[in-house]
């Protein structure tokens, strides 16, 4: 069935290091997969997407790199700070059901000081 | 602030009783989504409404269900209150049907005893 997962579910860093979160799916059929952060107490919050036709994508000090080939997506936080301590969630959906995101388990990041 | 309410933030009740959760959505946005969230099973997607029409349904209970009024906000019905319904129940909201950016509430928990 379709399942996305994470590798690793924490990860601690210290403060201006960088960061990589790693996620595996399994239905080489998504269109498109997105990355949340949840920080306590919150809800998830977009942080960037990527279409299954690219490998690379980046925003604002963070890049998402996507291998179909072995059905990898990972998320590199530069210069990570204490602000970006949160859960970290992969999502997979397909274009005609946009807002049916299939999560994975998420990735607790850690900052240090 | 991801401009999404919902209400109650928490909510303790016995099994069999039955609660409604609330959800205003961004201004403007047409597309309402459920999710539940909860320790044993991560992220699930419930249902998805989009200018007040149903438009995909995941992993729902049928003692659950849910609507979306003229006025845009969705109200979510859980019924027959069962331990395992303890959870924090998302709403999220986007502009289209087929974006994977949705604008999460910040929760509903909701406690079965």
């Amino acid at each position: 069935g379709e399942s996305v997962g994470l590798h690793l579910p924490t990860l601690s860093v210290q403060e201006g290091d960088n960061s990589i979160i790693n996620c595996a799916y399994s239905n080489s059929a998504s269109d498109y997969f997105i990355w949340y952060k949840q920080e306590s107490g919150k809800g998830p919050q977009f942080i960037i997407d990527i279409r299954s036709n690219m490998d690379k994508r980046q925003g604002q000090r963070v890049t998402v790199l996507l291998n179909k080939t072995v059905k990898h997506l990972s998320l590199q936080i530069a210069a990570t700070q204490p602000g970006d301590s949160a859960v970290y969630f992969c999502a997979e959906s397909f274009y005609n059901q946009g807002g049916k995101l299939i999560f994975g388990q998420g990735t607790e990041l850690s900052v240090k000081p | 602030d991801s401009g999404v309410t919902q209400t109650p933030k928490h909510l303790i009740t016995a099994t069999g009783q039955r609660v409604t959760l609330r959800c205003s959505p961004r201004s403007g946005d047409l597309s309402v989504y459920w999710y539940q969230q909860s320790l044993d099973q991560g992220l699930q997607f419930l249902i998805h409404y989009y200018n007040g029409e149903e438009r995909a349904k995941g992993n729902i209970l049928e003692r659950f269900s849910a609507q979306q009024f003229p006025d845009l906000h969705s109200e979510l019905n859980l019924s027959s209150l069962e331990l395992g319904d303890s959870a924090l129940y998302f709403c999220a909201s986007s502009e289209t049907s087929n974006t994977g950016e949705l604008f999460f509430g910040e929760g509903s928990r909701l406690t079965v005893l």
